[in-house]
């Protein structure tokens, strides 16, 4: 079964440029999402279909992809960016998520 | 305003049964494919279902196929999740979220998210 596989942790220090990255075999061709969860809510998507934002999402979110490595990028990095985040993709019919990454901002 | 709610969930014994709802309002339901999305306690995200804005496909994961079901009634704008021989490792918060993208799997992403419900699988 398909596969994507996300760092653990990232830390970032305020005003600095997080960097997320998700692997997975041509990932660059599954056009990678990504979510944004804070501790006791749900998720919500901050990147969908090769590096859109939706609606009241930030400009200092991007994304990226080129191979089998997708990045989330968070530029100018706030205290309320503190989070897990998750990278989603696809296989044949079904769905995948990375396992998550915890983005602490100190 | 746009709302997902979920309801159906507790407490059930290895090998029961359970039946999760959310009812959704603020948009057209039948327009969109939606999903369940699960996750363990202090564990990440795991897509568990989604079906095509018509009930006309649905897909499962491995870890659910054979013993999920999932469905929807367009004229209530409702989507359900049954839920048969229940296992521990079932145990999560549930959440429903609407599909954006289009009717199949390498399209969607989730922009819409209800507030989950929570199955306690435990003898």
């Amino acid at each position: 079964s398909y596969e994507v596989t996300q760092p653990p942790a990232v830390s970032v220090s305020p005003g600095q440029t997080a960097s997320i990255t998700c692997s997975g075999d041509k990932l660059g061709d599954k056009y990678p999402r990504w979510y944004q969860q804070k501790p006791g809510q749900s998720p919500v998507l901050v990147i969908y279909q090769d590096g859109k934002r939706p609606s009241g999402i930030p400009e200092r979110f991007s994304g990226s992809n080129s191979g089998n490595t997708a990045t989330l990028t968070i530029s100018g990095t706030q205290a309320i960016d503190e989070a897990d985040y998750y990278c989603q993709a696809w296989d044949s019919t079904t769905v995948v998520f990375g396992g998550g990454t915890k983005l602490t901002v100190l | 305003e746009v709302q997902l709610l979920e309801s159906g969930g507790g407490l059930e014994q290895p090998g029961g049964s359970l039946r999760l709802s959310c009812a959704v309002s603020g948009f057209t339901f039948s327009t969109y494919s939606m999903t369940w999305v699960r996750q363990a306690p202090g564990k990440g995200l795991e897509w568990v279902s989604g079906i095509s804005g018509s009930g006309g496909n649905a897909y499962y994961a491995d870890s659910v196929r054979g013993r999920f079901t999932i469905s929807r009634d367009n004229s209530k704008n409702t989507l359900y999740l049954q839920m048969h021989s229940l296992r521990a490792e079932d145990t999560a918060v549930y959440y429903c979220a609407k599909s954006g993208g289009g009717d199949a799997p390498r399209y969607w992403y989730f922009d819409l998210w209800g507030r989950g419900t929570l199955v306690t699988v435990s003898s």
